[in-house]
């Protein structure tokens, strides 16, 4: 299927590597935030999720990130596999039911 | 269970024509949002669903766009006169309620092309 987003920036992992994909929020007042994982010609995947009364969050091979003193959220992949290339982006809350998201990172991982 | 389903996948068309996009969301969940892609933009918030509330149409971004939900649960997104800049992929999304902290669950999107 087609790719969405052909001019994000791009992260090359080696597989078995780890990455860590960061994305940088606007709204201070946000309380929660979501990373999502896109593949080509698919809809958003939802990963994790974190509550802005945490700073860390941990899934399975995943950890989410939260830095609210400098507005930034980072998504940590244990052990990259191939499997794992795709679009990620982040979304923020801002209301009760609004959210803004993110463009994204294509994450490529290398054999 | 089943996730979120959207028709057609693919849609080709020439300007001018109506089209209508589908959006069945998951059993169960009250609120429902359309979305719309464009290549290397994130997500553009278009109409959000709840219950029987008033829908929030604040994203449409013209009075050709319109949508509507019956019964709650079936949605259709309506886009009269198209025009090229309609081509995009339009995502579709369901959530349990409308408190906050929910995640969106989408569908894989209707890709619109406008000849």
């Amino acid at each position: 299927g087609e790719s969405v987003g052909l001019h994000l920036p791009t992260l090359s992992v080696q597989e078995g590597d780890n990455s860590i994909i960061n994305c940088a929020y606007s709204n201070s007042a946000s309380d929660y935030f979501i990373w999502y994982k896109q593949e080509s010609g698919k809809g958003p995947q939802f990963i994790i999720d974190i509550r802005s009364n945490m700073d860390k969050r941990q899934g399975q091979r995943v950890t989410v990130l939260l830095n609210k003193t400098v507005k930034h959220l980072s998504l940590q992949i244990a052990a990259t596999q191939p499997g794992d290339s795709a679009v990620y982006f982040c979304a923020e809350n801002i209301g009760t039911y609004k959210y803004i998201f993110g463009t994204g990172t294509r994450l490529k991982v290398l054999a | 269970g089943a996730g979120v389903s959207q028709s057609p996948s693919n849609k080709v068309t020439e300007k001018g024509k109506d089209v209508e996009l589908r959006c069945d969301p998951i059993s169960g969940h009250t609120a429902l949002y359309w979305y719309r892609q464009s290549l290397g933009q994130g997500l553009e918030f278009l109409i959000y669903f709840q219950g029987n509330s008033a829908p929030d149409k604040s994203g449409l971004p013209s009075d050709r766009f319109s949508a509507e939900r019956t019964g709650g649960s079936v949605s259709t997104l309506t886009i009269q006169r198209t025009q090229q800049e309609d081509s995009a992929v339009y995502l579709c999304a369901s959530s349990r309620d409308r408190t906050s902290n929910q995640p969106q669950h989408f569908g894989d999107g209707t890709r619109l092309s406008i000849l």
